[in-house]
């Protein structure tokens, strides 16, 4: 069935380096991404979004790239700092679907001092 | 004020209790939403409301009513619980309800355990 899913399960990353998480998804009619992160006993927090007519989009130290071809996601970070450590899952919502965000499976990203 | 407030922050209930699980958002959010997160899983949708009345049911069991009293406030009851319910439960908040491009708020969530 459709679906969103993590390349990797786990990143560890030594502090100052860049991070990239990445994000398949299979469902094509998806048109709206998110990328969230989590820390230990709290909620998801906003991150990043990014629609399907961008390739590229970018934050404070972080960037959201789409692959529509293939359909692919990936969250690069910059200067990594331990704060960043934490579990990230990229969402996506497809359209028309009365805003049913599903979440992906997370990587768990630690950044190593 | 960009926050999602859940009460309480932790709640152990027998399984032959009732209890409720609160939401509040002051951003004029008109979708809000439930999620169950267990360990090391991602969120799962329970349930969807937009415009105070309920849209979306993930099939989830009867002991799990949610009530929507205004647009600020999100409630979950919960009766009769087994303890594979206990969990982590988010409540969320977006802008617009259907399929727009807006962000979700979460809450800190609830960490239930049913014993």
């Amino acid at each position: 069935g459709e679906s969103v899913g993590l390349h990797l399960p786990t990143l560890s990353v030594q502090e100052g380096d860049n991070s990239i998480i990445n994000c398949a998804y299979s469902n094509s009619a998806s048109d709206y991404f998110i990328w969230y992160k989590q820390e230990s006993g709290k909620g998801p927090q906003f991150i990043i979004d990014i629609r399907s007519n961008m390739d590229k989009r970018q934050g404070q130290r972080v960037t959201v790239l789409l692959n529509k071809t293939v359909k692919h996601l990936s969250l690069q970070i910059a200067a990594t700092q331990p704060g960043d450590s934490a579990v990230y899952f990229c969402a996506e919502n497809p359209r028309g679907s009365n805003y049913k965000l599903t979440f992906g499976k997370g990587t768990l990203l630690t950044v190593n001092p | 004020d960009t926050e999602v407030t859940q009460t309480p922050k932790h709640l152990v209930m027998g399984m032959t209790n009732k209890k409720s699980l609160k939401c509040e958002q002051h951003m004029g959010h008109r979708a809000m939403y439930w999620y169950k997160q267990k360990a090391k899983k991602p969120p799962e949708l329970m349930f969807v409301y937009s415009y105070e009345k309920l849209s979306i049911n993930e099939s989830v069991p009867s002991r799990f009513s949610p009530e929507c009293p205004n647009s600020s406030l999100l409630n979950l009851h919960l009766h009769a619980l087994q303890p594979e319910d206990s969990a982590l439960y988010l409540c969320a908040s977006s802008l617009q309800p259907q399929g727009a491009d807006t962000e979700a708020f979460f809450g800190q969530g609830t960490r239930l355990t049913v014993v």
